[in-house]
Formats: C-alpha cells, sequence, structure tokens
C-alpha cells in the first residue's frame, strides 16, 4: 500500500518558538494533502487541504497564519506552528490523497508536538 | 448535530468474540464510507473502504453500510488482542474532505 512519512515523530519546544511538520508520499504522488489535529482520546479534526502548487485551504477556526502549510511538491507537505503556546500540543497527523487505483487517503504516524 | 455520531466506548470482549461497531451520519450527500484502525499514538490506518450499500468483507473484518437508514458497521469475527485499537469511522462526498466518527476504543482481553 501507499506509504505516507512524517518528520519528526516527536518534538518538545519552549512557547514562543517555531515548529515545522514534514509529511512525504514515499511512493505515490499526491497532488493533495491533508493536515489533521488529534486530542487524547479524541477523533480527528481535519486543519486544511493542501494541494500541490497551490495555497492550502483552512477549515473554519483554523488561524492560517499560525499554522502555516506548504506543499511546494508532488511528495512533500510542510506545517509551520509558529509562535507555538501549550495549548498548541497536540498529535498532527497528515495525510495524502492517492489517485492510481482508487481514490484514498493514507495516513502518516503523526507527529507529537509538546509545547513547555 | 454531529456530522457523524460513533459511541466512545471504551468497548470490552473476550478473544475470540465478534465484535460490532457502528456509526450513525446525518447527510445522504456522503457517498464513500471508511474505517481506521489507529493504535495508541499512531496514524489511522485504513482498514475498509466502500462505496455504496451492502456488505464488504476482507478476511475477518466485514463492513456494511445501508444508506437508507444512514447506518454504517464494522463486524470482526474471531477477534484477537492484536485488534485492541480504536476504530473510527469516516465518511465523505467524493473522497476529499473525511470526517470523521470520534472513534471508539476496543480492547479484547485474552
Amino acid at each position: 500500500g501507499a506509504v505516507v512519512s512524517q518528520h519528526p515523530s516527536r518534538v518538545i519546544c519552549k512557547s514562543g518558538t517555531s515548529v515545522k511538520i514534514e509529511c512525504r508520499s514515499l511512493d505515490f504522488q499526491a497532488t493533495t494533502m491533508f493536515w489533521y489535529r488529534q486530542f487524547p482520546k479524541k477523533s480527528l479534526m481535519l486543519m486544511a487541504t493542501s494541494n500541490e502548487g497551490s495555497k492550502a485551504t483552512y477549515e473554519q477556526g483554523v488561524e492560517k497564519d499560525k499554522f502555516l502549510i506548504n506543499h511546494a511538491s508532488l511528495t512533500l507537505s510542510t506545517l509551520t506552528v509558529t509562535s507555538a503556546h501549550p495549548e498548541d500540543s497536540s498529535f498532527y497527523i497528515c495525510s495524502a490523497r492517492e489517485r492510481r487505483v482508487r481514490d484514498e487517503q493514507f495516513f502518516g504516524p503523526g507527529t507529537r508536538l509538546t509545547v513547555l | 448535530q454531529k456530522e457523524v455520531e460513533q459511541d466512545p466506548g471504551p468497548l470490552s470482549v473476550p478473544e475470540g468474540a465478534i465484535v460490532s461497531l457502528n456509526c450513525t451520519y446525518s447527510n445522504s450527500a456522503f457517498q464513500y464510507f471508511m474505517w481506521y484502525r489507529q493504535y495508541s499514538r499512531k496514524g489511522p490506518e485504513l482498514l475498509m473502504y466502500t462505496y455504496s450499500s451492502g456488505n464488504k468483507e476482507d478476511g475477518r473484518f466485514t463492513a456494511q453500510v445501508d444508506k437508507s437508514s444512514k447506518y454504517i458497521s464494522l463486524f470482526i469475527r474471531d477477534s484477537q488482542p492484536s485488534d485492541s485499537a480504536t476504530y473510527l469511522c469516516a465518511v465523505s462526498r467524493g473522497a476529499q474532505k473525511l470526517v470523521f466518527g470520534q472513534g471508539t476504543r476496543l480492547t479484547i482481553n485474552p
């Protein structure tokens, strides 16, 4: 099956710093990638949809200036959490849309962000 | 009203039991239905993907969709301790934006 990787898997940072999370599709080209956020024992909440070469589309309530998304190539999307605060601590998961066989989303392993 | 409702559990059953997981959704525009399994601190893994009403079987897993009732189910036969995880249903209008249920935490006891 299609493989999606994320880096780093875990990051701890100080309040006020920025953190970049990478999402890569390893064996397929993904024209669309999605970024989700998941709080403990809660479901995934879509933050934004990222299309290669264009601006991301953010869900209602998600601050686009705080969560910067770049999708510069067909295999890489990045999420930058700017000026992180403790309330940004969460599990961030990306997915990539694979269209060769059927239209599915494959998820990365997630990145756990802890802001001190 | 949430677009997708799923009982969060937790659900605990003995090994070998048949497990039934369910979701309801509110919008008949949803056409694609998926079940994901998520182990603790990992990303979701696609288990089942269905488009139409009816049953779809894959090994010990059976997905069932009833569009008339807006009801989707996942059955696990001969459950194993390794099946212990959180199971998330997801629906979509056109395989773009997925809407997830809350997830059901399942524990299979040896």
